[in-house]
């Protein structure tokens, strides 16, 4: 158990929909990261926060938004939902804001959009 | 740009044998990360371990070690006397310091099955 949670642990919905996921980082951690993975693009970096605030970003869509609170909990929204958006979604959690922080990986939020 | 390649797509081998999982990279970047993390069949991704560019030494922690060459990019990940359980996806993962990519880059991942 790496300490960080998600929820839920499986979304289904339909195309055009909008969807909220949630992830707590372990105690302590100050960076969230969201991650997609399906089986065509692989594990891709979405985005980054820490503290707070944004400090990266990948190949993220514009529809898709995140935001990180101040009990640094954080949810990644998914909006104008597609067939293809259908992945594991990951939340990961570092003490630090650099590159070389190890990053500890919640269970995933499996998302089927059908 | 920052790419990881894992070449060897699925390795099947039977328990107690040896496995090495390759890792090979690019990175204009002098300083750099290297990690390796483990995706068992329940789905969440396991640490391993963090190399940085700047220590080459090989590193070792019970069946699992790590070779580091600088010079042909490569981090590559041997398990020794091979157990079921250790049947899972390994990721190999590059972040640079400076560059662009300083959030991590993973590789497609290699699928080890371990038969008994």
């Amino acid at each position: 158990d790496s300490g960080v949670t998600q929820t839920p642990k499986h979304l289904i919905t339909a195309t055009g929909q909008r969807v909220t996921l949630r992830c707590s980082p372990r105690s302590g951690d100050l960076s969230v990261y969201w991650y997609q993975q399906s089986l065509d693009q692989g594990l891709q970096f979405l985005i980054q926060y820490y503290n707070g605030e944004e400090r990266a970003k990948g190949n993220i869509l514009e529809r898709f938004s995140a935001q990180q609170f101040p009990d640094l909990h954080s949810e990644l929204n998914l909006s104008s939902l597609e067939l293809g958006d259908s992945a594991l979604y990951f939340c990961a959690s570092s003490v630090g804001k650099g590159s070389y922080n190890e990053q500890f990986f919640g269970p995933g939020t499996r998302l089927t959009v059908l | 740009a920052q790419k990881v390649t894992q070449a060897q797509t699925e390795i099947s081998v039977v328990e107690k044998e040896d496995v090495t999982l390759d890792c090979v990279y690019e990175t204009r970047d002098t300083t750099y990360y290297l990690f390796w993390y483990k995706q068992p069949p329940s789905g969440e991704l396991v640490f391993l371990i963090r190399r940085n560019s700047f220590d080459e030494q090989n590193e070792i922690s019970g069946r699992y070690s790590w070779n580091f060459q600088k010079s042909t990019s490569s981090f590559n990940f041997t398990i020794t006397a091979s157990q079921v359980v250790d049947s899972a996806v390994y990721f190999c993962a590059l972040s640079e310091a400076q560059g662009s990519a300083r959030q991590l880059t993973f590789g497609s991942g290699t699928q080890l099955t371990v038969l008994p």
